[in-house]
Order: C-alpha cells, then structure tokens, then sequence
C-alpha cells in the first residue's frame, strides 16, 4: 500500500491563483515526520517544511502554507498568490520512528504548472 | 545549514561500461548516507542505505553487484553502477543524515544532493 498519496498528477493555474496541493498519509507509528519538498526542471529537491506528527500546528511562511490533519492524515500545501517560479514538481514525503526515521516515503509528486 | 554535493552532475557512458557517483556531505559528518533513483516523471524510490565503514542495506530488488556502494568515510559515499544498460539511464540522487545535531542541522533530516543523471547509450 502506498504510504504517501498525492492523488493530483497534475494542475495547472493562472498566476496569482492560489492553489492547493493534496497530500495524504499511511502509518502505524505514532512518531512520524511529514516533509514537503520542491523539485524544479534542475532536479535538485529543495526542502520546504518538516513536521512532526504531535504538532499539528498549521504553519504560514510567505505565500507558503500547510495544513496538517491528523484526523484525516492529511498534509495540504497551499501556495497563495502562485507565480511563474512556482512552476515545478513537490513531493510529500514520510519518514517514521519504526524504522528510525531512515526511509523516506515519497508521493508520487504532483506538477504544478503556473501560466502568466 | 547542510551541504551535500554530487559529482558528476550529468554522465553519459556507454553500454557495458562502468561508471561511478560520488556524493560529498561538505560542512558535516554524514553517519548514514541514501542513494534514490528517479525515473522520468517518477517518484525518488529509495536503493539503498549506507553507513560508514559496514557494507550498505540495499532495497529489495535492487541489485547489490550491480549498483556497488561503498562509504569509505564520513563524507563520502561513491555508487558504481556496473556494467551498464540503456535501462539504468535515471537521475541518482543522495542524502545524508547527521545524527551528531549540532550545527541547527536537524537529526530527522534527509539533506540531499543535487542529483546525477545517467545516460547510457
């Protein structure tokens, strides 16, 4: 079973949209930390944000925002305002204290295209 | 923060060929090292697990004569990819974990490489 889903292959916005990526988790363990990671045309992950599973505190950074539900084991990513630079793959990702934190889950990714 | 490097960022070789990754955790000691493979429009998939100095935990259906890893020191970790075919052409990427937590480099965190993309023609 896919431990990380992020079920949006694909979206395409208008810049200055504000859009959601989805990104839903599977675990057992109760220690767990959730990451987002960007990966423009380049290839190199940029890393965006790391939770822990006992903080569900939404967090806002810039136009960046997450949304973290341990009720519906969700970890949404909202970028307000998109623009052009935004346009690239993000990646969710899981690593849990089961396996001391050694394997990273990824979602299959989700590509964003932003048209100006 | 953390630096990671990877050299070559791009290779090309030919079928049959062998040819080797290097990656470099640059301003910490990295005790465990990942290599992950990425396929066109595809998800990184983890290979394998490398400590330092103990021979390397590789995934299950990953073939461990032919993609050889060996972390000789706290910085770097090479992958050889031997004998290869056009289906190994992918993008490598690494991390590095540093269980030390000093620096503000956080003991949970991959920080990856920028990656290698393999030709092989």
């Amino acid at each position: 079973a896919q431990k990380v889903t992020q079920a949006q292959t694909e979206i395409s916005v208008v810049e200055k949209e504000d859009v959601t990526l989805d990104c839903v988790y599977e675990t057992r363990d109760t220690t767990y930390y959730l990451f987002w990671y960007k990966q423009p045309p380049s290839g190199e992950l940029v890393f965006l944000i790391r939770r822990n599973s006992f903080d569900e505190q939404n967090e806002i950074s810039g136009r960046y925002s997450w949304n973290f539900q341990k009720s519906t084991s969700s970890f949404n990513f909202t970028i307000t305002a998109s623009q052009v630079v935004d346009s690239a793959v993000y990646f969710c990702a899981l690593s849990e204290a089961e396996d001391n934190f050694n394997k990273f889950y990824f979602g299959s990714g989700t590509k964003l295209n932003v048209k100006p | 923060g953390a630096v990671v490097s990877q050299h070559p960022s791009r290779v090309i070789c030919k079928s049959g060929t062998s040819v080797k990754i290097e990656c470099r955790s640059l301003d910490f000691q990295a005790t465990t090292m990942f290599w992950y493979r990425q396929f066109p429009k595809k998800s990184l998939m983890l290979m394998a697990t490398s400590n330092e100095g103990s021979k390397a935990t590789y995934e299950q259906g990953v073939e461990k004569d032919k993609f050889l890893i060996n972390h000789a020191s706290l910085t770097l970790s090479t992958l050889t990819v031997t004998s290869a075919h056009p289906e190994d052409s992918s993008f490598y990427i690494c991390s590095a974990r540093d269980l030390s937590g000093k620096g503000g480099r956080q003991r949970y965190e991959q920080y990856f490489g920028p990656g290698t993309r393999l030709t092989v023609t």
